[in-house]
C-alpha cells in the first residue's frame, strides 16, 4: 500500500514568489496536517483537516500561509509572497481518524528554499 | 501546555549494547505518547506509542519504551543497539485539546560498530 506523498520534494524558490506544496494522504484517512521542520528542531504543527473540513489553524504563522483540503483527500498548503524566513521541510501526516490514539503517518516531506 | 523535553542532543552507544534515548512529558490530562525516528532524507517512521495499559510497549525494530506516571517520562529502549538504528528520534505527546503532535527538539543516536 502507497504511503503519504507529497510533491515537490524540493521548492526553490525567489523571495516574494507564491508556492504551492502538495499532499496525497494514505487511501481513506480522514485526518490530514500540515507540519514544519526547521534544521535540528522537531516538527511543528500548521493547521489539519477532517475530510474537506478544517479543524485546526492555529500553527499558521500568519495569512500568508493557507491549506485546503476541497475533496477530503488531496490537500494543498500555499504560502503566499515567500519570505527567507520560510525556508524549512514542510511535513504531511495523515491518520484514520483524529483520534489522540491513532498514530500519524507522515510523508517524505517538501524542502522549501527561498532565495 | 502540553510539552515535551528530549535532554539530550546526542546519544553514542556501542553496538550490542543496550541503548536508552530519554523523553520527559507536560500534560494535562491522561497523555498519548508517541516515538518516531527520522533517517536521512527520509520523512519520520512510526515506531510505537502509548495510550493506556502496560506500562512496557513493544514497537517496531526491536525497540520498546517505558511509561512512568510518576516520573513524567517515556524513554526509548533496545537491548541491543544496531549500527542501522543511527537516526534522529523524536519524541511527541498528543495536545489535549485539539489533536496536533507536540514534537520534542530530538536526540540524535549514534551506534558505533
Amino acid at each position: 500500500g502507497a504511503g503519504v506523498s507529497q510533491s515537490p520534494r524540493y521548492k526553490v524558490t525567489k523571495r516574494g514568489q507564491d508556492v504551492a506544496l502538495r499532499c496525497d494522504p494514505i487511501s481513506g484517512h480522514v485526518s490530514l496536517y500540515w507540519y514544519r521542520q526547521a534544521l535540528g528542531q522537531g516538527p511543528e504543527f500548521l493547521t489539519y483537516f477532517n475530510y474537506e473540513a478544517q479543524q485546526d489553524k492555529s500553527g499558521l504563522p500568519n495569512d500568508r500561509f493557507s491549506a485546503e483540503r476541497p475533496e477530503g483527500s488531496i490537500s494543498t498548503l500555499t504560502i503566499q509572497r515567500t519570505e527567507q524566513r520560510d525556508s524549512a521541510m514542510y511535513r504531511c501526516a495523515s491518520s484514520l481518524r483524529d483520534r489522540g490514539y491513532n498514530e500519524q503517518f507522515f510523508g517524505p516531506g517538501t524542502r522549501l528554499t527561498v532565495l | 501546555a502540553q510539552s515535551v523535553a528530549q535532554p539530550e542532543d546526542q546519544v553514542n552507544v556501542a553496538e550490542g549494547n543496550p541503548l536508552t534515548v530519554k523523553c520527559t512529558y507536560s500534560v494535562s490530562g491522561n497523555p498519548y505518547l508517541f516515538w518516531y525516528v527520522q533517517y536521512p532524507n527520509r520523512g519520520l517512521q512510526f515506531l510505537l506509542k502509548y495510550i493506556t495499559g502496560d506500562n512496557l510497549v513493544k514497537g517496531s525494530y526491536g525497540f520498546e519504551a517505558e511509561f512512568n506516571k510518576s516520573q513524567t517520562s517515556f524513554h526509548l529502549k533496545k537491548p541491543s543497539a544496531l549500527v542501522s538504528d543511527s537516526a534522529l528520534y523524536f519524541c511527541a505527546v498528543r495536545d489535549g485539546n485539539t489533536d496536533k503532535l507536540i514534537f520534542g527538539t530530538g536526540t540524535r543516536l549514534q551506534v558505533f560498530p
